[in-house]
C-alpha cells in the first residue's frame, strides 16, 4: 500500500524560510515523477513543483519559483521543498504527491502539511 | 495559463446521478482528471484520463470530456459520496490546472 508522509510545517514570519519532507513507501519510489500540490480555501488546489525520477527535470509554478526547491533522495525514499522569502499568500496545506506513470496526474497524495506565513 | 471552471456546489437525493461539470476553452483535446476531496482528508484520484477508474473507485463514478466541458457521473449517489470533486489538466510540465472545486451535497 502507498504512503505518503510530510512532515515540516509550521507557523513561520514572513521573509523566512521552512524545509518540508515527503517520505514514501509501498512502492519503488525511483521509478515515479514526485510533486508538491497546496491548498487553501481562496485558491483552492494549486499545483507547485515536480522532480522526476532523477531529478533531471524540475519544474515550478510561476509564484514559487525562484523561491522555493525542489529535491529527492532516492536512497531514502524521499522528497523535499526547500522554502524561502515565505510571503501570507504562501499559506497552505501542503501536499506531496506521487505522479502516475503518465506523470499528467496524482495517483496517491499524502496527508498534508499545514504552513503558516504570518508576523 | 488555462481556466477550469466548476460549479461552487451540487446537491443530489440519495439513489440519484449527480453530475459536476469542468468547463474550459477546448477541454476534449486535453485529458481530465477528478478528485474527490472528503472533509479533512486529502484528496483522491476517482477518474483519470477521462473517463479510467484507478482500482478500487466503484463503477458508479464515470467521465466523459467532449468540447468545452467534461463532466463527472456518480450514479446511485450515497451518503458517503458527499465531498468536494476537482478537475485537473495538465497542459504543460509548468501549467497543471485544477478547477475551483464542487461541494457535493447529499440530500
Amino acid at each position: 500500500e502507498v504512503h505518503l508522509v510530510e512532515s515540516g510545517g509550521g507557523l513561520v514570519k514572513p521573509g523566512g524560510s521552512l524545509r518540508l519532507s515527503c517520505v514514501a513507501s509501498g512502492f519503488t519510489f525511483s521509478d515515479y515523477t514526485m510533486n508538491w500540490v497546496r491548498q487553501t480555501p481562496g485558491r483552492g488546489l494549486e499545483w507547485v513543483s515536480s522532480i522526476s525520477l532523477s531529478s533531471v527535470y524540475i519544474y515550478y509554478a510561476d509564484s514559487v519559483k525562484g523561491r522555493f526547491t525542489i529535491s529527492r533522495d532516492n536512497a531514502n525514499n524521499a522528497v523535499y521543498l526547500q522554502m524561502h522569502s515565505l510571503r501570507a499568500d504562501d499559506s497552505a496545506v501542503y501536499y506531496c504527491a506521487k505522479a502516475a506513470p503518465s506523470t499528467d496526474h496524482f495517483d496517491y497524495w499524502g496527508q498534508g502539511t499545514l504552513v503558516s506565513v504570518s508576523s | 495559463s488555462d481556466v477550469l471552471t466548476q460549479p461552487p456546489s451540487v446537491s443530489v437525493a440519495p439513489g440519484q446521478t449527480a453530475g459536476i461539470t469542468c468547463a474550459g476553452n477546448n477541454i476534449g483535446s486535453s485529458s481530465v482528471h477528478w478528485y474527490q476531496q472528503k472533509a479533512g482528508q486529502a484528496p483522491v484520484l476517482v477518474v483519470y484520463d477521462d473517463s479510467d477508474r484507478p482500482s478500487g473507485i466503484p463503477e458508479r463514478f464515470s467521465g466523459s470530456n467532449s468540447g468545452n466541458t467534461a463532466t463527472l457521473l456518480i450514479n446511485r449517489v450515497e451518503a458517503g459520496d458527499e465531498a468536494d470533486y476537482y478537475c485537473q489538466v495538465w497542459y504543460t510540465a509548468t501549467d497543471v490546472v485544477f478547477g475551483g472545486g464542487t461541494k457535493l451535497t447529499v440530500l
